[in-house]
């Protein structure tokens, strides 16, 4: 079975500070993706990133970057000098080959909160 | 454009209707999904078609009936509503099923609210 775990709950910032978001996933398959979506008070979901299992190197978009370790199982992602509009919850998911064709396991989701 | 468009954006109704949301995507995708977020933000799948075929039909009462009359909708009807629906339904589109690695872009979001 797939599980993500995303361990805190709500990160409190004040803006032009780093956040770093944890992802830890577990998974028996050996090819496998990784996704992160944001989630603004306007309520819709936003696609951020995929990573495949295959593919180690870390991504930076912007003030985004994600970093993948698979030895421990994390696909972290960090938002550097935050602003008040990064304010939303932050969903990890996977998607594992073998099981049910696109089934994602969505983490519990993070609540980042920056303030001015 | 909107990709994934879902209506309606709220529902607010009594125990035992019936209700159904609507959801269209114009993105040209094969596969739709419906999943649904409590209260806690939680995200569940619970139902998704590849080509106007059921492929994932998680464990939902059988109150919840999804129909694909083409691969660009996937509606979702809700009988005998209970307190316990309540949440917010997101549908989503993907290019195919690909062995799971394709990308899911997801609606708007429907807020139902069963009184």
């Amino acid at each position: 079975a797939q599980k993500v775990t995303q361990a805190q709950t709500e990160i409190s910032v004040v803006e032009k500070e780093d956040v770093t978001l944890d992802c830890v996933y577990e998974t028996r398959d050996t090819t496998y993706y990784l996704f992160w979506y944001k989630q603004p008070p306007s309520g819709e979901l936003v696609f951020l990133i995929r990573r495949n299992s295959f593919d180690e190197q870390n991504e930076i978009s912007g003030r985004y970057s994600w970093n993948f370790q698979k030895s421990t199982s994390s696909f972290n992602f960090t938002i550097t000098a935050s602003q008040v509009v990064d304010s939303a919850v932050y969903f990890c998911a996977l998607s594992a080959a073998t099981d049910s064709w696109g089934k994602f396991q969505f983490g519990a989701g993070t609540q980042v909160v920056v303030t001015p | 454009d909107t990709a994934v468009s879902q209506t309606p954006k709220y529902l607010v109704t009594q125990m035992g209707n019936d209700k159904s949301i609507k959801c269209e995507q114009n993105l040209g995708h094969d596969t739709m999904y419906w999943y649904k977020q409590d209260s806690k933000k939680f995200l569940k799948i619970m139902f998704s078609y590849n080509n106007k075929e059921l492929i994932i039909n998680e464990t939902v009462p059988n109150r919840f009936s999804p129909k694909s009359p083409d691969k660009a909708h996937l509606n979702l009807h809700i009988n005998s509503l209970e307190l316990g629906d309540s949440a917010v339904y997101f549908c989503a589109s993907s290019l195919g099923l690909a062995g799971g690695q394709e990308t899911q872009y997801f609606g708007p979001g429907t807020r139902l609210l069963v009184l």
